[in-house]
């Protein structure tokens, strides 16, 4: 099947500082990928799809400014958490839908001290 | 609204008994739906869908439009089902709308 990797899997940074994770696809195209948060044994909350080419696409209560997305390529896309505060820490988790199945990333654990 | 919801967030049960996870449904028109399952310290990863109508590791799920749920059943538990199991439905795009999720613990 497909696979997503991400990296980091995990990052500690200091309050104030931004945070880049990336999501691959890698032995497939994803014109579409999607960023999710997880909170400690809570579900997924989707937090903004990712098109490549264009403008990220949030939900409602997603800061657009301080998780800014790219998603430069077919296989690549980022999010960066922006002067990132310890509220910010979190599981990040991303998906790429390939053949009507989504796949998910490992998940990168956020730590903001 | 669409929306998918899963009433129990913990679930435990002895190793060879019947598991069954809750997942009811609001969807107007005729929903495809999907159980994910995330194993201790793994990704996320599709356990099932509806349309294939497979079984997959001993788990089948039923598509009960009248009730509007799409249970997930396993007649006899084994130690390595404990996960974190999710209840999905598409939405537009391509996206899913993921249930709370249900921890289940098996027993030995």
């Amino acid at each position: 099947g497909a696979v997503v990797s991400q990296h980091p899997s995990w990052v500690i940074c200091k309050s104030g500082t931004s945070v880049k994770i990336e999501c691959r696809s890698l032995d497939f195209q994803a014109t579409t990928m999607f960023w999710y948060r997880q909170f400690p044994k809570q579900s997924l909350m989707l937090m903004a799809t990712s098109n490549e080419g264009s403008k990220a696409t949030y939900e409602q209560g997603v800061e657009k400014d301080k998780f800014l997305i790219n998603h430069a390529s077919l296989t690549l896309s980022t999010l960066t958490v922006t002067s990132a505060h310890p509220e910010d820490s979190s599981f990040y988790i991303c998906s790429a839908t390939s053949n009507y199945e989504q796949y998910f990333g490992p998940g990168t654990r956020l730590t903001v001290t | 609204a669409q929306r998918v919801t899963q009433p129990e967030k913990l679930l435990s049960v002895f190793k060879g008994a019947p598991v069954e996870l809750k997942c009811n449904y609001s969807y107007s028109g005729s929903p495809e739906l999907f159980w994910y399952v995330q194993y201790s310290r793994q990704r996320l990863q599709l356990l099932l869908r509806h349309i294939s109508r497979e079984s997959i590791k001993g788990f089948t799920a039923d598509l009960n439009k009248g009730e509007t749920s799409f249970h997930l059943k396993k007649p006899f538990a084994q130690e390595e089902d404990s996960a974190m199991y999710y209840c999905a439905l598409p939405r537009t795009g391509n996206q899913f709308y993921f249930g709370t999720g249900t921890s289940l613990t098996v027993i030995p």
